[in-house]
Parts: structure tokens; sequence; C-alpha cells
């Protein structure tokens, strides 16, 4: 089946720096991407919705300045959150859908994200 | 914003016994999906059910939707300790739509 990878799986960093996260869509091509945001106990939450090519389309609330997506390929996505704080540790998903008309897609395991 | 309301929020039951979690949306939708998180863990896709659907099957589960009440249930049967886990529903309002998460149910198998 599909495989949706991510890295780094856990990152630990200090207050006020920037971290990447990947998003890759190993045997297949993803024309569209979608990140997703989970504080412990709690649902997902969509952030974004990235396309490739073209710029990423937000959520309501969600800081598109603070959370940079960035789809440069069919196979990778990524995302990076900018001058993190300890509020933005969290666990962070992507997924990859195949093709557009495909109802299905394919979750990655996800990024630890924790701010100090 | 999120879309699906589960219920139970939490279910404990005894290994062997079925579980039933119910998932109900506000908004006309093109398909529901469940699916299983371990703790800290990815998501594990179940099953998908499209609108002009009512029931479906795969092993131990079955699923079921009811589009006048805007509603779903997952049905596990004879649970197992493997099956500890959080469920999730999501919707999609269009058939390449992204998909919205209801807040979950977190099922505990009792030995």
């Amino acid at each position: 089946g599909a495989v949706v990878s991510q890295h780094p799986s856990r990152v630990i960093c200090k207050s006020g720096t920037s971290v990447k996260i990947e998003c890759r869509s190993l045997d297949f091509q993803a024309t569209t991407m979608f990140w997703y945001r989970q504080f412990p106990k709690k649902s997902l939450m969509l952030m974004a919705t990235s396309n490739e090519g073209s710029k990423a389309t937000y959520e309501q609330g969600v800081e598109k300045d603070k959370f940079l997506i960035n789809h440069a390929s069919l196979t990778l996505s990524t995302l990076t959150v900018t001058s993190a704080h300890p509020e933005d540790s969290s666990f962070y998903i992507c997924s990859a859908r195949e093709h557009t008309g495909a109802d299905t897609q394919y979750f990655g395991p996800g990024t630890r994200l924790t701010v100090l | 914003s999120q879309q699906g309301e589960e219920d139970p929020q939490a279910l404990s039951i005894q290994e062997g016994e079925n579980a039933t979690m119910n998932c109900s949306y506000k908004t006309s939708i093109n398909n529901l999906q469940w699916y299983r998180q371990n703790s800290g863990r990815g998501l594990v896709h179940l099953i998908l059910i499209r609108s002009n659907e009512r029931e479906k099957h795969s092993g131990r589960l079955r699923v079921t939707l009811d589009t006048s009440k805007k509603s779903s249930s997952l049905l596990i049967t004879a649970s197992r300790a493997a099956d500890t886990a959080s469920y999730f529903c999501a919707t999609a309002q269009n058939r390449d739509d992204k998909i919205i998460f209801g807040k979950g149910t977190r099922l505990h198998i009792l030995p």
C-alpha cells in the first residue's frame, strides 16, 4: 500500500528557533498534501492543504507566516515552524492524496515537536 | 473546525465484548471514514463508507451510515486487547475534499 514518511519523528528545540518537518510520499505521487496538528488526548486539527507548485491554503486561525508550507515536488511537502514557542509543542501529522478525485488519504507517522 | 462528534468520549469494555462507537456530523458529506490511532502514533485507516452506502464490513469491523440522521457507527466485534486505541471518524464534503476529524473515542479493552 501507499506509504508516507515524516522526518524527523521527534525534535526538541529551543524557543525562538525554526524547525522543518518533511513529509514524503514514498511510492506514489501526491498532488495534495495535508498538515494536521494534534494536542495530547485531542483530535487532529487540519492546519493547511498544499498542492504541488502552488501556495498552501490555510485553515482559519492558522498563521501562514508562522507555519510555512512548501510543496516543492509531487513527493515532498515541508512544514516549517518559525520562531517556535512552547505553545507550538504538538504532534504534527501529514497526509497525502494520490491524485485529484481520490478519496483516500495516506497518513504519515507524525512528528513530535517539543519546544523548550 | 471539527465536523464530527463521537460518543462516547471514552469506553472501557471486557475483552471479547463488542464495542460500539458513534459519530454525528453536521453538513452533507460525500464519504465518512474511520481511523484508529494508538497512543502517540500515526493513524491507521480502517474503513471508508460513501454517502450512498448504508453498511460496510471489514473483518471484525462493521460500519453503518445514516445520512438522514447524519450519523455513523463503528462496531468492533469480539474485542481484543490490541484494539485499545483512539478511534476517529472523519468526513469529506466532496470526493476529493479535505477531511475533517471528529473528537474521537478512547477505547480501552480490559483483560
